[in-house]
């Protein structure tokens, strides 16, 4: 069954590092998103991105995150220079379209970052 | 306001027990979605329900959708320690970019 994966699955970091969080989404999907989840809370969307470009993003996604689609494969999330409450864990995800009522997203196993 | 709050926030059972929990929200959506997760791992999709839809079935999940209270509710019947697990429910509004808007969250404790 085709699945979302991300890499790595957990990343320690220094404050004020750059880090990159990867991502494959499922291959013929059009729309990805990333979201956040902070230990204990709840799921947060940070950003959707269709057609090579953010369609809608949180509030959250200042200046300090940046996503890109590098290859025909890859979606990568950055974080320009971490800060301690960037420590969370990033879901990455995809789904075949958006304006469907039958929308579903398809969700990989998260990349949990520590920033140190 | 918050979008997709479950109730109750915590729920434990013992084995065999049918789990219910409840998900309201504010706005009107296109869908929404049930996830259940396990403790520090991903999301796994269970079910969507359409909003022109107000019952669906799933094995042991039965998920109900009443739009005008604006409120959804997921079953999960017979259930197994294995069940134990946060179960999430998200809704789905297409004209806001796609995304899906996640409540707290039920955390379900089966004990065997």
């Amino acid at each position: 069954e085709p699945e979302v994966t991300q890499t790595p699955s957990h990343q320690v970091t220094q404050m004020g590092q750059e880090v990159i969080l990867r991502c494959v989404p499922i291959s013929n999907h059009l729309y990805f998103y990333w979201y956040r989840q902070i230990l204990g809370q709840k799921v947060e969307f940070l950003v959707s991105f269709y057609n090579n470009e953010i369609s809608e993003k949180s509030e959250i996604f200042d200046d300090q995150f940046s996503v890109e689609r590098p290859d025909g494969s890859n979606f990568t999330l950055k974080i320009r220079s971490t800060k301690l409450e960037d420590s969370a864990m990033y879901f990455c995800a995809s789904s075949v379209g958006k304006q469907s009522m039958n929308t579903e997203a398809f969700f990989g196993q998260g990349t949990r970052l520590t920033v140190v | 306001s918050q979008q997709g709050e479950e109730d109750p926030q915590a729920l434990s059972i013992q084995e065999g027990e049918n789990a219910t929990m409840n998900c309201s929200y504010k706005t009107s959506i296109n869908n929404l979605q049930w996830y259940r997760q396990n403790s520090g791992r991903g999301l796994v999709h269970l079910i969507l329900i359409r909003s022109n839809e107000r019952e669906k079935h799933s094995g042991r999940l039965r998920v109900t959708l009443d739009t005008s209270k604006k409120s959804s509710s997921l079953l999960i019947t017979a259930s197994r320690a294995a069940d134990t697990a946060s179960y999430f429910c998200a809704t789905f509004i297409y004209n806001q970019g796609g995304k899906l808007i996640f409540g707290q969250g039920t955390e379900l404790s089966v004990k065997p």
